[in-house]
């Protein structure tokens, strides 16, 4: 089952709404996290089972969807989102989507 | 508070051999499954190898199938991976993580990585 995001390069601004997609190549009901990535950091879980939030991560993120499409919302970019987001299916191998780099416009 | 440290990376020849550890604590590291994950320069993530909390099971990638081997000391906190026959394209940082056992025997997940090691595969 192969992943894939879009978009893979997105430039917003801080305030705005941004939605990130992931696609799955054949069904994964709600197998499916997100992930976010600083430069030079490990990734840090946000959401798992598509929509249940990791403690501590900011009720901004928001994840939904199941079967073959999945969504990460932030609803109001704070200047320390702007990292690579990664989707990962978490009972089926390769995991990872190749990520979605969100960008200050 | 759940620490992960990775040690071992470095700058190996190809066909070469590498033993990464990764030391746990601030949680009880023989109840969880441990993973390791690398990430190539500029790269995405790739899942390397899952080893289950009583080493019963352990699962790699096809592309590390054969020349990595993932283990385990739970009397020691630490989780390792020796890689033979290394190649240039397993140049990465290699992060060690934790599954958090969500999903028990039928899925995987990363909540707490360490700070990763390098490794560098080159003549």
């Amino acid at each position: 089952i192969q992943l894939t995001q879009s978009p893979s390069f997105l430039s917003a601004s801080v305030g705005d709404r941004v939605t990130i997609t992931c696609r799955a190549s054949r069904a994964i009901s709600s197998y499916l996290a997100w992930y976010q990535q600083k430069p030079g950091k490990a990734p840090k879980l946000l959401i798992y089972a598509a929509s249940t939030l990791q403690s501590g991560v900011p009720s901004r993120f928001s994840g939904s969807g199941s079967g073959t499409e999945f969504t990460l919302t932030i609803s109001s970019l704070q200047p320390e989102d702007f990292a690579t987001y990664y989707c990962q299916q978490v009972n089926s191998y390769p995991p990872f989507g190749q990520g979605t780099r969100l960008e200050i416009k | 508070e759940v620490q992960l440290v990775e040690s071992g990376g470095g700058l190996v020849k190809p066909g070469g051999s590498l033993i990464l550890s990764c030391a746990a604590s601030g949680f009880t590291f023989s109840s969880y499954s441990m993973n390791w994950v690398r990430q190539a320069p500029g790269k995405g993530l790739e899942w390397v190898s899952s080893i289950s909390s009583s080493t019963s099971f352990k699962y790699y990638a096809d592309s590390v199938k054969g020349r990595f081997t993932i283990s385990r000391d739970n009397a020691k906190n630490s989780l390792y991976l020796q890689m033979n026959s290394l190649r240039a394209e397993d140049t990465a940082v290699y992060y060690c993580a934790r599954d958090p056992g969500h999903y028990g025997d039928y899925g995987v997940l990363f909540d707490y990585w360490g700070q990763g090691t390098l490794v560098t595969v080159s003549s």
